[in-house]
């Protein structure tokens, strides 16, 4: 059972528009959804993560919005960059709990920005 | 952000012999470890929960006695793969939570490529 689904599996966007990557999440005790970046041959980077307190998050050019009840969230690159060709990965956990919990992940997202 | 190293990066070995990765965290002390698996391309699956001073929590599927995982330290855990096998050839990544941020943050380590042949 995947308990974080995350489409699109591969996303082309020009240089200077907005990338939107999708993940809906099955497991309601989740209270926890960070997105890692991950480039070929390293281990993810943290980029971006939000409660489910709030429906919009926004650092720099990234933002992540939020829908509880539809137990959806969303990134969203603004001005998208060559450098921001990667991989994405949203992910969920359980931080109530004490934050002893792994880390679920979507499948990915291969983001490449064409310049 | 804090950082969290992983060793070696890449190996290989011959099958049936057991390769031991380490992840360390370097500025901070971290009681509880993770340990991923990644095939090409695939997602991050995770393999088990680490906790300094006590017995590793295995996911559901993952050989325990395949997978040695010893969290020694406050700052160290280890995974070994005993008696490998082509099978286990993947990227096997560590994190490691930082209690020193409200919001418990993992960081990963750059990975470790293991090739049985």
């Amino acid at each position: 059972q995947q308990q974080v689904k995350q489409s699109p599996q591969s996303l082309i966007v020009q240089k200077g528009g907005i990338s939107i990557i999708n993940c809906a999440y099955e497991n309601t005790a989740f209270d926890y959804f960070p997105w890692y970046q991950q480039f070929p041959g390293k281990g993810p980077a943290l980029l971006i993560a939000i409660r489910p307190d709030v429906s919009e998050k926004k650092e720099g050019r990234f933002t992540i919005s939020f829908n509880k009840s539809a137990k959806q969230f969303s990134l969203h690159i603004m001005d998208s960059q060559p450098g921001d060709s990667a991989t994405y990965f949203c992910a969920a956990s359980i931080m109530s709990g004490g934050g002893a919990d792994g880390l679920t992940f979507g499948k990915g997202t291969h983001l490449i920005i064409q310049p | 952000g804090a950082v969290v190293s992983q060793h070696p990066s890449w190996v290989i070995c011959k099958s049936g012999t057991s390769v031991k990765i380490e992840c360390r965290s370097l500025d901070f002390q971290a009681t509880t470890m993770f340990w991923y698996r990644q095939f090409p391309k695939q997602s991050l699956m995770l393999m088990a929960t680490s906790n300094e001073g006590s017995k590793a929590t295995y996911e559901q599927g993952v050989e325990k006695d395949k997978f040695l995982i010893n969290h020694a330290s406050l700052t160290l855990s280890t995974l070994t793969v005993t008696s490998a096998h082509p099978e286990d050839s993947s990227f096997y990544i560590c994190s490691a939570r930082d209690p020193r941020t409200a919001k418990n943050i993992q960081y990963f380590g750059a990975g470790t490529r293991l090739s049985v042949l």
